[in-house]
């Protein structure tokens, strides 16, 4: 595609099941970025994929996140017994870095919201 | 370790009169920078970046910013205010190491332009 594609827009899920997010990145991108940006706060670092691997995942909060990217395109963010805390809006983005160049662009989906009742 | 502090949370301005949004950031190490526009819905859209060289950058829509490493700043500004201008703006890092893919985002100003 175009852009970078999150499914689903909207996710409202019950406190304590399971949610899966998926991300698409830019085709030909192997950089992937997910944050969380909670209301009125700017996006927060989650983890960032080059290839299938994950290169630094410093920021998912606890183990009960989760991302996984077999393939080295599509991403799944996955997060286990979910908690009012955790409802935010969870961005995705896709980056070209040929070799390690710094301040390449990332370019950002629409986004995720997810809800947690 | 690194973070992005963006002064005013929100700012209110006349279309026709200058934009300024203010963002200073605390790195160790020479700093990348990025402005951000989010517009209501949307995803986070990419205004203008510093990596190295000139430190004035300009970027899309008629905005501009100017690397001040003395001050740590990173000052978003555009001339005239238009309607469309309306929108939420972030101040980000990238500031190297091994986590080279990692920005710190500022908190974000909200940008309103009044008729």
């Amino acid at each position: 595609g175009a852009g970078v594609s999150q499914t689903p827009s909207n996710k409202v899920t019950e406190k304590g099941k399971y949610v899966e997010l998926r991300c698409d990145p830019i085709s030909g991108h192997t950089a992937l970025y997910w944050y969380r940006q909670s209301l009125g706060q700017g996006p927060e670092f989650l983890i960032y994929f080059q290839g299938t691997g994950a290169a630094d995942d410093s920021g998912l909060p606890n183990d009960r996140f989760f991302a996984v990217r077999p393939e080295g395109s599509v991403s799944t963010l996955k997060i286990q017994r979910t908690e009012r805390g955790d409802s935010a809006v969870y961005l995705c983005a896709s980056s070209s870095e040929p070799g390690r160049s710094w301040g390449t662009e990332a370019f950002f989906g629409q986004g995720t919201r997810l809800t947690v009742v | 370790a690194q973070s992005v502090t963006q002064l005013g949370s929100h700012v209110s301005v006349s279309e026709g009169a200058l934009v300024l949004l203010r963002c200073n950031y605390s790195s160790s190490v020479p700093p990348y920078l990025f402005w951000y526009v989010q517009y209501p819905n949307q995803g986070l859209q990419l205004l203008l970046k510093y990596t190295t060289g000139a430190t004035l950058v300009k970027g899309i829509n008629g905005f501009e910013a100017e690397f001040k490493k003395s001050e740590t700043s990173f000052h978003l500004t555009k001339p005239s205010a238009h309607m469309s201008d309306a929108a939420e703006y972030f101040c980000a890092v990238n500031a190297g190491g091994t986590s080279y893919g990692k920005l710190t985002f500022g908190q974000g100003t909200i940008l309103t332009v009044h008729p």
